[in-house]
């Protein structure tokens, strides 16, 4: 059974600062996304990363693949107020069944 | 608009009651998903359907039950056997592997 693990559930961090959101997972796969999700609310996509050493970026968020140590990283560069949410990461395998991680809880503070 | 719809917003069940919640998307996807959400817990997966007239269980799948007789449709039924239907449920759909999930806006489920 897959098993998707993220680390840390709670973050507490101050502007400006940098940090790593990790995921790993038990299974062999090459399907890794990135949400995210506002309280009360529904799931927004961030990252599709589809290969080996994939890199993706899109503002403050950088998001990478290993698929041979199963990790997924999720890097936040100079932390801003409005990043302050719940960041899941879901693996896909070849079943097609999205599964996903226990979700990371980010606060951003002044 | 192309989209992802789910009904009714907020539901109230008696226990004892089946229901029904609503998923329709508009986005010719192949792939839809259903999943639950409790209080402050991750997203955990109760059906999937990679086509129409298949699905297959997911890890959270008893007290529940699903169709797919057309592809823009995958309504979940919570039955009575469900002992502990209060969540948030999650519908989502995608295109293919290559692609990320769609989600709608979600059902609030309340058992009275």
């Amino acid at each position: 059974e897959l098993k998707v693990e993220q680390n840390p559930l709670f973050l507490s961090m101050q502007e400006g600062k940098n940090y790593t959101i990790y995921c790993n997972y038990s299974t062999t796969s090459d399907r890794l996304y990135w949400y995210r999700q506002d309280p009360g609310k529904s799931l927004e996509s961030l990252f599709v990363l589809l290969s080996n050493g994939a890199v993706k970026q899109e503002g403050r968020l950088m998001a990478s693949l290993d698929t041979k140590a199963r990790l997924s990283t999720l890097h936040i560069t100079a932390a801003v107020h409005d990043l302050s949410a719940t960041y899941f990461c879901a693996v896909d395998t070849r079943n097609n069944d999205m599964r996903f991680g226990a979700g990371t809880r980010l606060t951003v503070k002044p | 608009d192309g989209g992802i719809t789910q009904s009714p917003k907020y539901l109230f069940r008696k226990e004892g009651q089946n229901v029904t919640l609503s998923c329709e998307q508009n986005l010719n996807h192949d792939a839809m998903y259903w999943y639950r959400q409790d209080p402050g817990q991750g997203l955990r997966l109760i059906y999937y359907s990679q086509i129409v007239n298949d699905f297959q269980k997911g890890d959270i799948a008893e007290g529940y039950s699903v169709s797919r007789e057309k592809k823009e449709s995958f309504p979940l039924t919570v039955t009575s056997a469900q002992k502990n239907p209060t969540a948030f449920y999650l519908c989502a759909s995608s295109p293919n592997r290559e692609s990320e999930a769609f989600f709608g806006q979600g059902t609030r489920l309340t058992v009275v």
